[in-house]
């Protein structure tokens, strides 16, 4: 079952900001939000995770609505490196998942000069 | 710390052949995942260690994949024989149940099987 839902693609101006959005109008309450990437070649990567508040790091920040529906990630200035497939996966941290990661498809981004 | 280490990064070998693939965890990692990526099936998990004991073994696709994880600091999962089908990279990530709770993963081997 398909927990989270992105779109397909997106490309974004280098230099702009990226939101990338993420739907998951079935999660649970103790589940959380991760988003990894996935850089060509190269295994996925943590960004950021939250639970209801919103999160802000040295890569990005993610926004989680308040009825926690839905999620957008943001890049605030795309570079050309953050070309990528982007994993949005919700997650319960409960002794019989711990760790488990399901991946879907994704959103490819690509950055554009 | 220099991350999940993998070996080799590629691997080219015949139908019927056996392939060991190899990863070290960072250390202090208890946990050990495997996985394999493909075109057709995206990110699948195959098998997932707890302290050097496999814990769920539902995603080996059959008979021919064998994973062992002997220490802390060593896995390897086997195909043998191995089949053109079989043809994917193939990833294993190490995790611990510490902030931010997430698996950290190693950079791949691509196998190719002819």
């Amino acid at each position: 079952d398909a927990k989270t839902t992105q779109p397909t693609s997106m490309d974004c101006a280098e230099g702009r900001a990226a939101n990338l959005p993420c739907n998951h109008s079935t999660i649970s309450g103790n589940e959380y939000v991760y988003w990894y990437r996935q850089i060509h070649s190269q295994g996925p990567q943590y960004i950021i995770h939250g639970l209801k508040n919103n999160e802000t790091n040295e890569m990005a920040s993610l926004i989680i609505t308040e009825d926690r529906k839905s999620s957008t990630l943001i890049l605030p200035h795309a570079t050309l490196r953050d070309t990528a497939v982007y994993y949005c996966i919700v997650r319960p941290l409960t002794t019989d998942s711990w760790g488990k990661l399901q991946f879907g498809a994704g959103t490819q981004v690509v950055v554009t000069p | 710390d220099a991350g999940v280490i993998q070996s080799p990064r590629h691997e080219v070998t015949e139908m019927g052949q056996e392939v060991t693939l190899r990863c070290k965890p960072i250390s202090g990692h208890d946990y050990l995942f495997w996985y394999r990526q493909t075109m057709m099936r995206g990110l699948e998990l195959l098998i997932y260690f707890n302290n050097n004991v496999p814990i769920d073994d539902s995603g080996m696709p059959e008979d021919r994949f064998s994973a062992k994880m002997p220490n802390a600091s060593f896995s390897t999962l086997k195909i043998q024989p191995s089949e053109p089908r079989d043809s994917a990279v193939y990833f294993c990530a190490s995790w611990a149940p510490q902030e931010p709770f997430t698996q950290y993963f190693g950079p791949g081997t691509r196998l190719t099987v002819l």
